[in-house]
């Protein structure tokens, strides 16, 4: 049972434009929300996070949008930039960075 | 300040061994969390410590343990290896558990089993 989805494998995405990746979940206790983002051969580099009590979070170019009723996630990036080209995955916990489950990933490539 | 170290980077065993892995925190971390990443499958969760203490342990057979030393430092077998056991193993450092902090990963063990 997958709790936390991204339902888009791939992205592509014109340099200079705006990515978004999406991110949806099953579970409403989920408390806490999560981007990380992977290149090959490296561990997972956090990029931003969100509680529930929020619904938006901006941390330089890259913004996270929390829909709780609709149990939606997205991660916003602007402008995109080559090296932003990676795999990014959603996770979510019920307490903290605790038990984080995540999503399959998404493969964002940005196109010069 | 050295981030989070997994020794070794890679590893192939044959089914039916057992394997140990090693990681070493963020200096100051006290909790150590180990996630599996297998294609389609994303990353699971499969162990943290605390205090040298399990605190919470995913939906992983009994074939898969770990352990927490006083410094921090962690480690985590598998016996009886299978070859749906062939994975990129992560290991993750924070703060304390359940706080906001981030989880912090090291770059993985590749475990390939034959």
């Amino acid at each position: 049972d997958q709790q936390v989805k991204q339902n888009s494998p791939s992205l592509s995405v014109q340099e200079g434009r705006i990515s978004i990746l999406n991110c949806d979940y099953t579970n409403s206790m989920f408390d806490y929300f999560l981007w990380y983002k992977k290149y090959p051969a490296e561990g997972p580099t956090f990029l931003i996070s969100i509680s529930s009590i929020k619904d938006k979070n901006e941390d330089g170019r890259f913004t996270v949008f929390l829909n709780k009723s609709a149990k939606h996630l997205s991660l916003h990036i602007v402008p995109s930039q080559p090296g932003d080209s990676a795999v990014y995955f959603c996770a979510a916990s019920l307490f903290g960075n605790e038990k984080l489950t995540f999503g399959t990933g998404t493969r964002l490539t940005i196109i010069p | 300040k050295a981030g989070v170290t997994q020794t070794p980077r890679y590893l192939i065993k044959t089914r039916g061994q057992q394997v140990t892995l090693s990681c070493s925190p963020i200096s100051g971390h006290r909790s150590v969390s180990w996630y599996q990443q297998t294609p389609g499958q994303g990353l699971q969760f499969l162990f943290e410590y605390f205090s040298e203490t399990q605190r919470n342990k995913g939906n992983f057979p009994g074939r898969f343990s770990g352990r927490q030393f006083s410094n921090s430092r962690s480690e985590m077998n598998v016996s009886t290896l299978e070859l749906g056991d062939s994975a990129l193993y992560l290991c993750a450092s924070s703060l304390d558990p359940g706080d906001n902090s981030p989880l912090h990963f090291g770059n993985g063990t590749r475990l390939t089993v034959t």
